[in-house]
This record gives structure tokens, C-alpha cells and sequence, in this order.
């Protein structure tokens, strides 16, 4: 089956640094990766989708890479703020539906 | 502001009890999706439906159902609830197609079942 994993150790950085985190996927390329922020108790809210055949992709303080060779998208946010501290979730499309990896837990320190 | 809504934040339910969990999407969506969330395990997908009056089988749809009459209304339910059900609920929707706009989650359903 086709699987997406996360680093499920938790990030912490100090408050200014850029936050890089990581999804890995097996087997075949999906057709798109999703990146969610998800606040404690509260469901994901949607960030960022790219496409197989995009390398890179930005949104304000927010890049997202997609690289077929190594089956890895990264996920930056830079200059990061205490406000950034979240669990961040990667999701492969599949057959019109997503599959979630576990979520990387970030905290952000000032 | 478009969104989806799950019926109830917390919910308390007995073992063998059926359980129903109900969603609503404003956004004219042809797709939602039921997902659970647990610790360790990330989220999960149940069961999806692209379509009035159709499902499809997630990755652990295992002893529950689920029933989508309405275009903006997607049902689960838990036909006998035992303690292994006991997670976070998260009910999705979207558009058809790999859009730009990702899915559209609700706030979530914690159920214990004691």
C-alpha cells in the first residue's frame, strides 16, 4: 500500500529560524501533496497543494518542494514566529482521496 | 465564511450502543470524507462518498457505516460502539478534483465509549 511518514519526534526552534519539515512517501509519486496546520482539539486547516510536476511553491512565509527522485516534499516556514507552534500534517492524494502521515509537532520559542 | 459542521464537540456513549455522528457542508461540495485521529496513528480514513447515495470504503471502515441522502449532509455510524472507538472524529469535504483549495475539515467529534 502506499504509505506518507512523518518525523513523528517533535521540532523545536528559537523564534526567527527557519522551521524545515519533512514528508516522505513510498512507491509511485502521488499526484499532489497537501500541507495542514492542526491547533490541539481543533481539525486541520488547509495550507498549501503541490503538484508532481511542480518543484517548489510559496505562500507568504510558507515553501513547499516536491522531489519525485528522492519521494520527499519539505515544508519551511521561515522566520517563525511562537504563533507557527503547531502540529503540521502532509497528505498524499490518492485515487481522489488524501492519506495523512502521523503530523510533525512543532514549537516555536521566543 | 464556508464550513463544515459536526453536530457535537464531545460525545459520551455506552459500549453496544448506536451511535450516530452527523456532518454539514455549506460549500455545495461533491466530496466529504470521515477521518479518526488518535494519537501515534495521525488520521485515519474511514469511509468517503463523491456523490448522493454513494460510499466508498476508507482504510479502517471495520464497524461503522455511513449514509450521505443529501448533497451537504455525511453521516457515520457506529452500528455497535465498542472502546476501540473510542477516538477524534473528523469530518471533511471538497471540491471533485485536485483543486488548489485542499479539503475543508470540521472542528471534530471526541467520542469515549465506556
Amino acid at each position: 500500500s502506499q504509505k506518507i511518514e512523518q518525523n513523528s519526534e517533535a521540532l523545536n526552534i528559537q523564534e526567527g529560524k527557519t522551521a524545515t519539515l519533512t514528508c516522505n512517501y513510498t512507491n509511485y509519486s502521488p499526484a499532489y501533496l497537501q500541507w495542514y496546520r492542526q491547533d490541539p482539539g481543533r481539525g486541520p486547516v488547509f495550507l498549501l497543494l503541490i503538484r508532481e510536476n511542480e518543484k517548489e511553491k510559496r505562500k507568504e512565509r510558507l515553501k513547499v518542494t516536491f522531489d519525485t527522485t528522492l519521494k520527499q516534499s519539505l515544508f519551511h516556514i521561515t522566520a517563525s514566529q511562537p504563533a507557527d507552534s503547531a502540529t503540521y500534517l502532509c497528505g498524499r492524494g490518492q485515487g481522489g482521496k488524501l492519506i495523512f502521515g502521523q503530523g510533525t509537532e512543532l514549537s516555536v520559542k521566543p | 465564511d464556508v464550513k463544515v459542521t459536526q453536530s457535537s464537540r464531545y460525545l459520551v456513549k455506552r459500549t453496544g450502543e448506536k451511535v450516530f455522528l452527523e456532518c454539514v457542508q455549506d460549500m455545495d461540495h461533491e466530496n466529504m470524507f470521515w477521518y479518526r485521529q488518535d494519537p501515534g496513528l495521525g488520521l485515519r480514513l474511514i469511509y468517503f462518498s463523491y456523490d448522493v447515495k454513494m460510499k466508498e470504503k476508507g482504510d479502517i471502515p471495520e464497524g461503522y457505516s455511513v449514509s450521505r441522502e443529501k448533497k451537504e449532509r455525511f453521516s457515520l455510524i457506529l452500528e455497535s460502539a465498542s472502546t476501540n472507538q473510542t477516538s477524534m472524529y473528523l469530518c471533511a469535504s471538497s471540491e471533485t478534483g485536485d483543486t488548489n483549495y485542499g479539503y475543508t475539515f470540521g472542528s471534530g467529534t471526541r467520542l469515549t465509549v465506556v
